[in-house]
């Protein structure tokens, strides 16, 4: 079975500081796992994936994240945070079944970005 | 690239009337959409599959026979909330994957948000 839990509901940084959301997955399988971002309003958008390949994975926005299979985590991290990134973060592990990917969510953490 | 455009954004409807919500990919086919549904503050929790030309999977607890799922062709699937009431009202969003390419990814609409008065 799959499954994700993030860690924290809120997460709060000052402009100009590092962001570290994050991330523990269950899967039966080798998993691909992927962080999408929403903000307001908006439909989520893919920020980076992790499909069995480097572990760690660069993403859009200046956003990693990093595989540790014997953590079972994927954590998303960015050096320096802006206040552009506020925004709803989900962690997202998916598992090929048929011809076809099943994603499963995590919570979500809300990222708030002060001046 | 790899659009997915979902209309409309909002949708105010009379409780026992029904609402259609449509997803469609810009500049791909998509071989398969997804439906999730979004309560205030939560996750996103896959409502349905559907792949063109078949019938959509539905997940458990989700009736079927109140959300039809049609996927005609490789760029269209719609959601329709037959009978619609209050407790229905909620963010609808739909996603797709590529029939080529990076096919294990899924491109999200922007969302619908349903209000049932």
């Amino acid at each position: 079975a799959q499954s994700v839990t993030q860690l924290d509901s809120h997460v709060s940084v000052s402009e100009g500081t590092p962001v570290l959301l994050r991330c523990n997955y269950s899967s039966s399988y080798s998993p691909s796992l992927f962080w999408y971002v929403q903000h307001p309003n908006k439909g989520l958008q893919l920020l980076l994936k992790y499909t069995s390949a480097a572990t760690l994975v660069k993403g859009i926005n200046g956003f990693e994240a990093e595989f540790k299979k014997s953590e079972t985590s994927f954590h998303l991290t960015k050096p320096s945070a802006h206040m552009s990134d506020a925004a709803e973060y989900f962690c997202v592990v998916s598992d090929t079944i048929y011809n076809f990917n099943k994603f499963y969510f995590g919570s979500g953490t809300k990222l708030n970005v002060k001046p | 690239g790899a659009v997915v455009s979902q209309h409309p954004s909002w949708v105010i409807c009379k409780s026992g009337t029904s609402v259609k919500i449509e997803c469609r990919s810009l500049d791909f086919q998509a071989t398969t959409m997804f439906w999730y549904r979004q309560f205030p503050k939560q996750s996103l929790m896959l409502m349905a599959t559907s792949n063109e030309g078949s019938k959509a999977t539905y997940e458990q607890g989700v009736e079927k026979d109140k959300f039809l799922i049609n996927h005609a062709s490789l760029t269209l699937s719609t959601l329709t909330v037959t009978s619609a009431h209050p407790e229905d009202s909620s963010f609808y969003i739909c996603s797709a994957t590529q029939t080529s390419g990076s096919k294990n990814i899924q491109y999200f609409g922007a969302g619908t948000r349903l209000s049932v008065l």
